[in-house]
C-alpha cells in the first residue's frame, strides 16, 4: 500500500520559468492538502482539494500559484514565472475524509529556484 | 499571536534518556485536535500521535505518549527511553473545530532533537 507519492523530490528552475509539483494521495484518499515550507520554519497551509474541486485556498499566494486535483491523475501545484522566494520545501497530504485524525504526509518536492 | 508556540528550538538529550518536547497552544474553538510530527534529515514528515480535545486520556504509541493539559492549553510530547534515531526536527500542529473548510493544520516551529551516544 503505496504512501503519498510525491515528485519530483528535488526541482531546479530558474528565475521566471514555471514549476509543476505532482502528488498522487494515499489509495482511497479523496481530500489532498499542499504545504510549504520555508527553511528552518515549520509548514504553512496552502491549499486543500478533494477531487475536481478546491474546497479551502486561503494560504494560497494571490498571484502565480494554482493548484488542482482532477477526477483522474495527481494532484498539481503550479507556480508560474518563479522567483527566489519560492524556494522552499512544499509537501502534499491526504487523508481519507475530513473527519481523519491523521493526514499522511509525502516525502515533499524541495523547490530550488536559481 | 502564535497558535502554535514551541520554546525549545534545539535540545541534546543522553541516548536512553526520556525527553520532554513542548508545546503550547491558543485556540477559543472547545473542537480541536493535536498533532506531533517528526521530520528526519532526510526531510518526510512523518505522524507521530494525536489527541483530542475531548479525548479523556492521554494519547500513547509505543515510546510516545502526549502529555495534555487542557487549562494550561500544552500538549507535550514524551518520548521515552530515547535512541540515536530519535535526532530529528518535531512539529507539534492544531487542527481547529469539526466543521467544514478546518482541515488545514497550523503547526509550530519545531524543535531540532539530537540523541547524544
Amino acid at each position: 500500500n503505496a504512501g503519498v507519492m510525491q515528485n519530483p523530490r528535488h526541482l531546479v528552475r530558474r528565475r521566471g520559468q514555471e514549476a509543476r509539483l505532482r502528488c498522487s494521495p494515499m489509495k482511497g484518499h479523496s481530500h489532498v492538502y499542499w504545504y510549504r515550507q520555508l527553511p528552518e520554519e515549520g509548514l504553512k497551509f496552502m491549499v486543500y482539494l478533494q477531487k475536481e474541486n478546491i474546497i479551502d485556498e486561503s494560504g494560497m499566494p494571490k498571484e502565480r500559484f494554482s493548484a488542482e486535483f482532477p477526477k483522474e491523475g495527481p494532484s498539481i501545484l503550479r507556480i508560474q514565472q518563479v522567483v527566489r522566494g519560492d524556494s522552499a520545501a512544499y509537501f502534499c497530504a491526504s487523508s481519507r475524509n475530513r473527519e481523519s485524525t491523521e493526514a499522511f504526509f509525502g516525502q515533499g518536492t524541495r523547490l530550488t529556484v536559481v | 499571536a502564535q497558535k502554535i508556540t514551541q520554546t525549545q528550538p534545539g535540545m541534546f538529550v543522553q541516548e536512553k534518556e526520556a525527553v520532554t518536547l513542548d508545546c503550547t497552544y491558543d485556540t477559543s474553538d472547545p473542537s480541536y485536535g493535536l498533532f506531533w510530527y517528526k521530520q528526519p534529515s532526510s526531510g518526510e514528515m512523518i505522524f507521530l500521535i494525536y489527541q483530542g480535545s475531548y479525548d479523556q486520556q492521554n494519547a500513547t504509541e509505543g515510546r510516545y505518549s502526549l502529555n495534555f493539559q487542557k487549562a494550561r492549553k500544552s500538549a507535550n510530547l514524551v518520548i521515552s527511553a530515547s535512541q540515536l534515531g530519535d535526532s530529528a526536527m518535531y512539529f507539534c500542529a492544531m487542527r481547529e473545530g469539526r466543521s467544514a473548510g478546518n482541515e488545514k493544520l497550523t503547526f509550530g516551529t519545531g524543535t531540532r532533537l539530537t540523541i547524544i551516544p
